[in-house]
């Protein structure tokens, strides 16, 4: 069965330094990727999503992540974050476009003004 | 456009009573999965409709059911609450076989008492 492994369950970063969320998944085929975040108060979003192509995907608002799959890894990064990015960051998983998504148990990132 | 909303926001059960949670798919979409996420975790799979059916569902027992109705809402039933069922419920909408776009309401927050 398919599981996400999220490393950080809470970071805590100052204003303009840099971000990098470790995830990690457990299945061998074709994935599907995706990190969504959920701002305090909002519903979850989707930040950027891996299908094919490019494993350096662009995201909203600066974030990046890359996909290496001889790590089976998919990490969300940003050079320099913003108090407002303070939110909770979830790693998913799916095989295809009509199949479930499975999340990671996310990271809550708290960043100090 | 009325994105995915979801009632009630809040409810208080106790053991043994049944719940129906209820969900409005964002315009346009078919397909309404559910999540519960509990706390310090991430969302997990209940199950998903389409076509007033049942397509695809998560490791959970049958207390847990579901219907889609002709304009694509849908209800989540549980029976039988267990304490174990305190979490909020997500729903999350799409077209069918495009959960690269999955919209998600702001949930049910579920209190069992």
């Amino acid at each position: 069965a398919q599981s996400v492994s999220q490393h950080n369950h809470h970071v805590i970063l100052s204003e303009a330094a840099s971000l990098e969320l470790g995830c990690n998944y457990s299945y061998g085929g074709t994935v599907n990727l995706f990190w969504y975040v959920q701002y305090p108060g909002q519903h979850l979003q989707l930040l950027l999503k891996y299908f094919s192509g490019d494993p350096l995907v662009k995201g909203i608002k600066g974030f990046e992540a890359e996909f290496i799959k001889s790590k089976f890894s998919f990490n969300l990064r940003k050079p320099s974050v913003q108090w407002s990015d303070t939110a909770e960051y979830f790693c998913a998983v799916t095989q295809n476009r009509d199949d479930k998504i499975i999340f990671g148990k996310g990271t809550r990132l708290h960043i100090l003004p | 456009d009325a994105g995915v909303t979801q009632s009630p926001t809040h409810l208080i059960k106790t053991r043994g009573q049944q719940v129906t949670l209820r969900c409005s798919p964002k315009s346009g979409h078919d397909t309404v999965s559910w999540y519960q996420q509990a706390l310090g975790q991430g969302p997990q799979f209940i199950f998903q409709y389409y076509e007033e059916e049942e397509r695809q569902r998560g490791n959970f027992p049958d207390r847990f059911s579901g219907h889609q109705f002709p304009n694509y809402s849908s209800e989540l039933n549980v029976n039988a609450l267990l304490l174990g069922d305190s979490a909020l419920y997500l729903c999350a909408s799409s077209l069918w076989q495009g959960n690269e776009k999955l919209f998600f309401g702001s949930g049910t927050q579920l209190s069992v008492l």
